[in-house]
């Protein structure tokens, strides 16, 4: 299926752990994203990815891993997860450098216990 | 400091009226504006942009006003559907900013038939 998809949906986990969330897009466009949503809050930038191999931190990358071998997964990695990461996570990519829009994965929500 | 501003965090309107939603950003470097449109459970979805070299933009029922001198942009919807309702966030982004944008806590747009 063409787009971009995240996985697992939904991820319940206990604290300490350490657990992958998984991104994958099928327009081989340059830049991926991925942010955290908190209740009353907006999208927070963790981490992004301008090219394979090229990542940067955002607003908010601590307690977070990222890599990017190949140009269209960009998986998310919380060594050892705390209840201050339960959030709802969306991947997104975009095509290009000069203005254009993001397009959004549906999210996958993470519960720390 | 947080540099895109939703000072609203929800709106009501009746169906066939017009809604507008506010923005308000503080940095001079954001040269390209977005929104984008949120249901739950969903990832975000573009909505329409505007380029700093505008002060307007249109699309349908959709238009995005700029006013670069006050750092302010705005979402006007005419008229008004309740499949309007959603979250509606803004994003603002830098040109020259690896295609990066800031986003806006949002505004909760309802839409009462």
């Amino acid at each position: 299926d063409a787009g971009i998809t995240q996985s697992p949906r939904y991820k319940i986990t206990e604290t300490g752990r350490q657990v992958t969330l998984m991104c994958h897009q099928t327009w081989s466009h340059s830049y991926m994203f991925w942010y955290r949503q908190d209740l009353g809050h907006g999208l927070r930038l963790i981490y992004y990815s301008a090219a394979a191999d090229i990542t940067d931190k955002g607003e908010v990358p601590d307690g977070y891993v990222v890599s990017r071998s190949k140009t269209e997964n960009f998986p998310l990695t919380l060594e050892s997860a705390t209840r201050s990461q339960t959030s709802v996570y969306f991947c997104a990519s975009k095509e290009g450098l000069a203005g254009g829009e993001q397009y959004f994965g549906p999210g996958t929500r993470l519960t720390v216990t | 400091d947080q540099q895109v501003k939703q000072n609203s965090p929800s709106l009501s309107v009746q169906e066939g009226r017009i809604s507008i939603l506010n923005c308000d950003y503080t940095n001079s470097m954001f040269d390209y504006f977005l929104w984008y449109k949120k249901y739950p459970a969903e990832g975000p979805t573009f909505l329409i942009s505007i380029s700093s070299i505008k002060d307007k933009n249109e699309d349908g029922r959709f238009t995005v006003f700029l006013n670069k001198s006050a750092k302010h942009l705005s979402l006007h919807i005419v008229p008004s559907q309740p499949g309007d309702s959603a979250v509606y966030f803004c994003a603002a982004s830098a040109l020259t900013n690896a295609g990066k944008s800031t986003f806006g806590d949002g505004t909760t747009l309802t839409v009462k038939p």
